[in-house]
């Protein structure tokens, strides 16, 4: 079955240091992966996407993530955390076998906390 | 530029009850996706329209519904209420059902309490 694992419910961070969510997938085939980011009583807001090339993805807000296709792992990173960050965070999957359309497996959600 | 809007934001209904959720995509798009958050869970996708038809649907029962207007928005209808459908209600929009940039857009949700 198609799964998107986030196996930390929480991350603790001091500003300034880097952090980093991980998330691992298990998909047949080619993975198109994502990162979302929502605050509190808000929607979720796109990041970043791995779909193909250079496996180290640049996005939003200054955050990167790595692709790994032999651990299948999806990390994301930001060199330097801030306290705005503190948010849930949470990787996706697009679903291979809604062939191709635009349906995306969500793991549970890792909360990050960027302690001052 | 509006981004996705939806309405109404909070709402409390009963067992037994019927909802209605309601969804303007971003300008410009034309797919709608609808997905639920249960407290403390990963959205979950309940069905994707496009052209005013459903094009995929998730693990949901036939008690949740949806249409898609001329205008590319969308509705969510939840028959018959059960305590578990307690959750966040969100819409996404796309500018294609198919997987180009696969970026969706969000909505802030609609919160659905049902006691």
């Amino acid at each position: 079955a198609q799964s998107v694992a986030q196996p930390e419910d929480q991350v603790n961070v001091a500003e300034g240091n880097p952090l980093t969510v991980k998330c691992t997938y298990s998909v047949s085939g080619n993975p198109y992966l994502f990162w979302y980011v929502q605050y509190p009583n808000r929607g979720l807001q796109f990041l970043l996407k791995y779909i193909t090339g250079d496996n180290l993805v640049k996005g939003s807000y200054g955050f990167e993530a790595e692709f790994n296709k032999s651990q299948t792992s999806f990390h994301l990173k930001k060199p330097s955390a801030l306290v705005s960050d503190s948010a849930l965070y949470f990787c996706a999957v697009r679903d291979p076998i809604s062939g191709g359309y635009n349906k995306l497996i969500f793991g549970a959600g890792t909360r990050l906390a960027v302690h001052p | 530029d509006a981004g996705v809007t939806q309405s109404p934001t909070h709402l409390i209904k009963t067992r037994g009850q019927q909802v209605t959720l309601r969804c303007s995509p971003k300008s410009g798009h034309d797919t709608v996706s609808w997905y639920q958050q249960a407290l403390g869970q990963g959205p979950q996708f309940i069905f994707q329209y496009y052209e005013e038809e459903e094009r995929q649907r998730g693990n949901f029962p036939d008690r949740f519904s949806g249409h898609q207007f001329p205008n590319y928005s969308s509705e969510l209808n939840v028959n018959a209420l059960l305590l578990g459908d307690s959750a966040l209600y969100l819409c996404a929009s796309s500018l294609e059902p198919l997987v180009g940039t696969g970026e969706l857009f969000f909505g802030e949700g609609s919160r659905l309490t049902v006691l």
